[in-house]
């Protein structure tokens, strides 16, 4: 149990483009979901927090208007990096939890974002 | 200040040997909850085990076990008879009931087991 997908796994793209990254709760209702960002050899950096049918809370220092996060429902969030460049070349990671702070976040396999 | 301290940033063992990683964290807290992830080199995380601040009982699990110890502020993680495919980084995280959602991360800890 507690399944989440996200995808694409990888994405190579010339610098301008948008990328949409989707993640998904298989087999339970994410009432929240978190992305992250992980340089190499590196922990995971919290990027924003979102519920679902909620604007996305961001941490101090991302910005809201290249990385738009949307909660649509219960078992689907997305991540698009808008007009991306090189310096936005990271491995993105979601993570989806059901229930309160007790509950462990359980994560997708993560997007490895290559601007070109 | 860094609320979860992983002070080892690698570790090499070989195959068989015992290793145990180390967690440090710092909350003021009465109600928070601790985790380990292991992320391999595919880069996936994976949940191993959920802590509460009120269950200090240690855990095992297989050959993972974990030490709890409220007095230290530690939650150690040691692999017992360490195997290659336990080569990863692991993640020790904190989330306090104070502080809603957040969760916070250590800054993982390298560990390659050598056949």
């Amino acid at each position: 149990g507690a399944v989440v997908s996200q995808h694409p796994s990888r994405v190579i793209c010339k610098s301008g483009t948008s990328v949409k990254i989707e993640c998904r709760s298989l087999d339970f209702q994410a009432t929240t979901m978190f992305w992250y960002r992980q340089f190499p050899k590196q922990s995971l950096m919290l990027m924003a927090t979102s519920n679902e049918g909620s604007k996305a809370t961001y941490e101090q220092g991302v910005e809201k208007d290249k990385f738009l996060i949307n909660h649509a429902s219960l078992t689907l969030s997305t991540l698009t990096v808008t007009s991306a460049h090189p310096e936005d070349s990271s491995f993105y990671i979601c993570s989806a939890r059901g229930g309160g702070n007790n509950q462990p976040q359980h994560f997708g396999d993560g997007t490895r974002l290559s601007i070109l | 200040a860094q609320k979860v301290t992983q002070a080892q940033t690698e570790i090499s063992v070989v195959e068989k040997e015992d290793v145990t990683l180390d967690c440090v964290y710092e909350t003021r807290d009465t109600t928070y909850y601790l985790f380990w992830y292991k992320q391999p080199p595919s880069g996936e995380l994976v949940f191993l085990i959920r802590r509460n601040s009120f269950d200090e009982q240690n855990e095992i699990s297989g050959r993972y076990s974990w030490n709890f110890q409220k007095s230290t502020s530690s939650f150690n993680f040691t692999i017992t008879a360490s195997q290659v495919v336990d080569s990863a980084v692991y993640f020790c995280a904190l989330s306090e009931a104070g502080t809603g959602n957040q969760f916070y991360f250590g800054t993982g800890t390298s560990l390659t087991v050598i056949p």
